[in-house]
């Protein structure tokens, strides 16, 4: 069964930090990864998707790697704004499912 | 396009009634979902559809949900009758297909429900 893990489950930054935020997945066989963002009382927003044979993929300040075999994806977050904050969650695609498995979320705030 | 539209915004209702979920995915998309978001479990897929057929229905936590889509651009999910635990957050997403697996979802706003 696949498991999605998102660590850590919050954090708070001074406005201007680069930041990491972590995803693990337990089955590498995935068509593709996805970033969301979720701000309060919203929906989700795609940010990035990440193809099963691509290992990157950028988007303003905005990058996300996807390592498959170790099951891993960072979302790396350049020059952070008290506008980023919201809830960050990474999704998976397992293979012969049209399904999403989501993480349970990562908690951003950055603070003038 | 106005991007997957959902009704109502929120809902309040008393444990028992019967509570109908709506959504109008974007046009031309072939998928959609409905996810529970709770902050016990996260978001939770409940069923999806393609090109309006339920496909996977493993997520309906009971026989008391259920989900129709009579055509491409509706969707209802019906709690009948509801009770307090079935309080959530319930999102509506639609997706094109791209290839291999899942393009990108598109979500909607959401619906609070709230079962007193």
């Amino acid at each position: 069964k696949q498991e999605v893990t998102q660590i850590p489950a919050a954090l708070s930054v001074p406005e201007g930090e680069n930041l990491v935020l972590n995803c693990s997945f337990t089955d590498s066989a995935i068509y593709n990864l996805q970033w969301f963002r979720q701000d309060p009382g919203k929906g989700l927003t795609s940010l990035l998707l990440i193809q099963s044979s691509q290992r990157e993929q950028t988007s303003g300040r905005l990058n996300a790697s996807l390592d498959k075999s170790s099951g891993r994806s960072t979302l790396y977050i350049a020059a952070s704004q008290p506008g980023d904050s919201a809830t960050y969650l990474c999704a998976v695609s397992p293979y012969n499912t049209d399904k999403l498995i989501f993480g349970t979320g990562t908690r951003l705030q950055v603070f003038p | 396009d106005a991007g997957v539209i959902q009704s109502p915004r929120h809902e309040v209702t008393e444990m028992g009634q019967e509570v109908t979920l709506r959504c109008k995915p974007i046009s031309g998309h072939d998928y959609l979902f409905w996810y529970r978001q709770t902050m016990m479990r996260g978001l939770e897929l409940l069923i999806y559809f393609n090109n309006n057929v339920p496909i996977d229905d493993s997520g309906m936590p009971e026989d008391r949900f259920s989900a129709k889509m009579p055509n491409a651009s509706f969707s209802t999910l019906k709690i009948q009758p509801s009770e307090p635990r079935d309080s959530a957050v319930y999102f509506c997403a639609s997706s094109p297909r791209s290839g291999g697996g899942i393009n990108e979802q598109f979500f909607g706003p959401g619906t609070r429900l709230t079962v007193l």
